[in-house]
């Protein structure tokens, strides 16, 4: 099984700040993989897939790297309405997995 | 517009079983693999099963194998989970997710979620 580790736990920043989200996967999974949100009391929200691929209706401040083992999600400028849970995911190989998530909260 | 509609959820003594169902609509559902995700509270996503557009090819989390059951209803776009022999380890909110394309386990809509209670 792949295990997704995601840094950090928590980012506490301000309206306007850059956000950079790691997740690093325990063997190589290429480019496979996704990023979702989830807001409090919501269903996850796809943003991101294959590494870099932004979803339908996702805005630009939203932006994927990576491949291999190490992956990052960027929020350029971060909105209060982007207070969320973040998880990532891969789709290399049974069994999927999800990672442990990075809440962002707004100051 | 997809929506995807689960029913189901209840309080079950450990050891019982449930039937969980999804209703879809707004998409061509017979063309598309169907999952179900879960997320016990406060904790995190967990993959739990997937079906193939046919429903002829399973795929299950090892710790659920055996217990939990997915099947589909093309006729009735609908996707189901059979939960059997329940534990308190499988209480969560059990998501339908639909595939966005055949690529593979890109999870591009999600139902609200049903909630499973397993305790005495």
């Amino acid at each position: 099984e792949i295990v997704l580790t995601q840094s950090p736990a928590t980012l506490s920043l301000s309206p306007g700040e850059r956000a950079t989200l790691s997740c690093r996967a325990s063997q190589s999974i290429g480019s496979y993989l996704a990023w979702y949100h989830q807001k409090p009391g919501q269903a996850p929200r796809l943003l991101i897939y294959d590494a870099s691929n932004r979803a339908t209706g996702i805005p630009a401040r939203f932006s994927g790297s990576g491949s291999g083992t190490d992956f990052t999600l960027t929020i350029s400028s971060l909105e209060p309405e982007d207070l969320a849970v973040y998880y990532c995911q891969q789709r290399n190989s049974w069994p999927v997995t999800f990672g442990g998530g990075t809440k962002v909260e707004i100051k | 517009e997809v929506q995807l509609l689960e029913s189901g959820g209840a309080l079950v003594q450990p050891g019982g079983s449930l039937r969980l169902s999804c209703a879809a609509s707004g998409f061509t559902f017979n063309t598309l693999v169907m999952s179900w995700v879960r997320q016990a509270p406060g904790k995190g996503l967990e993959w739990v099963s997937s079906i193939s557009d046919s429903g002829t090819t399973t795929y299950y989390l090892d710790s659920v194998k055996g217990r939990l059951t997915i099947s589909r209803d093309n006729s009735k776009n609908t996707l189901y989970l059979q939960m059997n022999s329940l534990r308190a380890e499988d209480t969560a909110v059990y998501y339908c997710a639909k595939w966005k394309d055949r690529r593979g386990s890109i999870f591009d809509s999600w139902g609200q979620g049903t909630l499973v209670t397993v305790s005495s």
